[in-house]
């Protein structure tokens, strides 16, 4: 059971740098998510995906951009990274919209020098 | 979404039931609760979710008031590898439009100990 998985699992980047996180579900599931975690602010959601080119602006979407070409992947990009998107980034997967439960990656690691 | 309240920390002994407690006194009516984990480093991990009804699954039961304004968590025999951070979280189920995006707290971390 593949499930979702993430990479890389760490990455540095120098300020200004494009970088992008992977995303990849094996489950066929329709909704993707992409959640930042920081000290102190918890889980906070960035943009989410409810199907194959649908995808829609979460809480904090500034600077990020994301595509869902495909079903199982969704990626996220960092145009130009700055040092407050140092973060753990996690991906997440959920079969339906009706209350099915989100499965979590195990996240991103990323630190923008 | 509604809010949560949850204390931001509790002690268990091994083996021992751990209850974690949840406020979520404006819930509404089509409002489930929904409880996840976080293990250190690890991506969060779906425990439980229920309505009204008192929920048990092979991880955790579920006990929600009749007035549906809390609920318990509960760990029937913990172990120290159920030290983590626990979210408990309330959500409406079966809109459209990022229906199913969660909102998380800061949650309760629970450290099992012998």
């Amino acid at each position: 059971d593949a499930g979702i998985t993430q990479s890389p699992r760490y990455k540095i980047t120098e300020t200004g740098r494009q970088v992008t996180l992977m995303c990849h579900q094996t489950w066929s599931h329709s909704y993707m998510f992409w959640y930042r975690q920081d000290l102190g602010h918890g889980l906070r959601l960035i943009y989410y995906s409810a199907a194959a080119d649908i995808t829609d602006k979460g809480e904090v979407p500034d600077g990020y951009v994301v595509s869902r070409s495909k079903t199982e992947n969704f990626p996220l990009t960092l145009e130009s990274a700055t040092r407050s998107q140092t973060s753990v980034y996690f991906c997440a997967s959920s079969l339906t919209e009706s209350g099915s439960p989100l499965h979590f990656g195990n996240g991103t690691r990323l630190t923008v020098t | 979404d509604a809010k949560t309240t949850q204390p931001t920390s509790m002690d268990c002994a091994e083996g021992r039931a751990a209850n974690l407690p949840c406020n979520h006194s404006t819930i509404s009516g089509n409002e489930y609760v929904y409880w996840y984990r976080q293990i250190h480093s690890q991506g969060p991990q779906y425990i439980i979710h229920g309505l009204k009804n008192n929920e048990t699954n092979e991880m955790a039961s579920l006990i929600i008031t009749e007035d549906r304004k809390s609920s318990t968590l509960i760990l029937p025999h913990a172990t120290l590898r159920d030290t983590a951070v626990y979210y408990c979280i309330v959500r409406v189920v079966g809109v459209t439009g990022g229906g199913n995006k969660l909102t998380f707290g800061t949650g309760t971390q629970l450290k099992v100990e012998l």
